[in-house]
């Protein structure tokens, strides 16, 4: 099993709809979780990170569930400009550098 | 300013033979990684710097890697005798410094997209 799994998709998605995907990641002791945009043949940016009591950030909205043991991201009213890869990256230990990164879900949004 | 850059941007290459990746961090930034991505995969992380400290390269794939930071700024990763599999998008990010509350944010580099043929 990866230590961080997530539908590769596509998602396929009209404009304006709201669209969702998960991440599961699988050490329970991760601390730090975050959302990257990487654009095609681009570098990964920075989205957002993911707070233990979930975060918005103008149409997107990030949660956790420690329980289950997934992250999730939400897209409200989606903009073509929203087409992209969205990778899930974990942190596997408190203050530690060494991120695990998802393959990423690819997301298409059609006019 | 100035974010990450990287060169060159693409790199065809023999099998066997050595290539050098350059890397310019953000000015100021203390940390360095290296990562590589194969088509449609994650990151892989290779190696990273921070300050003065020994670099942790517990991600590099083989002895055929190697990274070297030089007055803690451009870093160059090399990779000796090139094997097909080495073909991937190499990235380079920096970040100011671990926070307390855990990592801080990457700047990644646009990449250099290696070809081993």
């Amino acid at each position: 099993r990866k230590e961080v799994e997530q539908d590769p998709g596509p998602f396929n998605v009209p404009e304006g709809a709201t669209v969702a995907f998960n991440c599961t990641y699988s050490n329970s002791a991760s601390q730090s979780f975050f959302w990257y945009r990487q654009d095609c043949r681009k570098e990964p940016k920075l989205l957002m990170s993911v707070y233990s009591s979930g975060n918005e950030d103008g149409r997107f909205t990030a949660q956790l569930n420690r329980a289950s043991q997934y992250i999730s991201l939400l897209i409200r009213d989606s903009k073509l400009s929203d087409s992209a890869t969205y990778l899930c990256v974990v942190g596997p230990r408190f203050s530690n550098y060494q991120l695990i990164w998802g393959a990423g879900t690819k997301l298409i949004i059609k006019p | 300013g100035a974010g990450v850059s990287q060169s060159p941007s693409n790199k065809v290459t023999e099998k066997g033979k050595d290539v050098e990746l350059r890397c310019d961090p953000i000015s100021g930034h203390t940390a360095l990684y290296w990562y590589r991505q194969s088509l449609g995969q994650g990151l892989e992380f290779l190696i990273y710097f921070q300050g003065n400290s020994a670099p942790d390269k517990s991600g590099l794939p083989s002895d055929r890697f190697s990274a070297e930071r030089t007055g803690g700024s451009v870093s160059t990763l090399t990779i000796q005798r090139t094997q097909q599999e080495d073909s991937a998008v190499y990235l380079c990010a920096s970040s100011l410094a671990q926070t307390a509350l855990g990592t801080d944010t990457q700047y990644f580099g646009p990449g250099t997209r290696l070809t081993v043929l």
